[in-house]
């Protein structure tokens, strides 16, 4: 069964910090890993998408980096916003199809 | 707007009762997923479907639960005999299947579930 940690579980930072949030799964055969946020009570967005085959994805501030073989993802988030305060979510796709989830990263940024 | 909707977004019921939720996915995508979340947790899959068949379902999803996706569109979530543990925000996903390792799924507002 597909185990998928996130640490730290809450995260404080000065805005213009950069952020790094980690996300660690158990087993390496995966098909992608997923990055998304959540905002208070509402869904999911979702932020970046990595393949099983790729190291890295990036989106203007954002930038997702996968280590398969070790079971590791991290997600950088450059020159923080109060607007990135959310909770950050992270998913490994099995070859079922499902997605396993994280528990989440809650981060606050403070103007 | 063209991305995953759910409707009601809240539902507050008593022990007992049953409930039933909508989720229209984005038009094109031929897989639909279940997932529940309880505070301070990732989403936990449910169910999902290819089309109107329902290809996979959790053990988490007990036999008063039951989805349906009759025409391959819009599905529905049925709890019967609701229990004070079911309080939950309810997310719908959808994706449209590629090939593997494309696919993304989009997942709607949800249903945030309270029962009393």
């Amino acid at each position: 069964k597909q185990e998928v940690t996130q640490i730290p579980a809450a995260l404080s930072v000065p805005e213009g910090e950069n952020l790094v949030l980690n996300c660690s799964f158990t087993d390496s055969a995966i098909y992608n890993l997923q990055w998304f946020r959540q905002d208070p009570g509402k869904g999911l967005t979702s932020l970046l998408l990595i393949q099983s085959s790729q190291r890295e994805q990036t989106s203007g501030r954002l930038n997702a980096s996968l280590d398969k073989s070790s079971g590791r993802s991290t997600l950088y988030i450059a020159a923080s916003q109060p607007g990135d305060s959310a909770t950050y979510l992270c998913a490994v796709r099995v070859p079922d199809y499902k997605l396993s989830f994280g528990a989440g990263t809650t981060v606050t940024v403070r103007a | 707007d063209t991305g995953v909707s759910q409707d009601p977004r809240h539902k507050i019921t008593k022990r007992g009762q049953n409930v039933t939720f909508r989720c229209d996915p984005i038009s094109e995508h031929n897989r639909l997923y279940w997932y529940r979340q309880t505070l301070g947790q990732g989403p936990e899959f449910l169910t999902y479907f290819q089309n109107e068949a329902q290809l996979e379902k959790s053990r988490l999803l007990s036999d008063r639960f039951s989805a349906e996706r009759p025409k391959g569109s819009f599905s529905t979530l049925e709890i019967q005999r609701t229990e004070q543990g079911d309080s939950a925000m309810y997310l719908c996903a959808s994706s449209l299947a590629l090939g593997s390792g494309q696919e993304t799924q989009y997942f709607g507002p949800g249903t945030r579930l309270l029962v009393l």
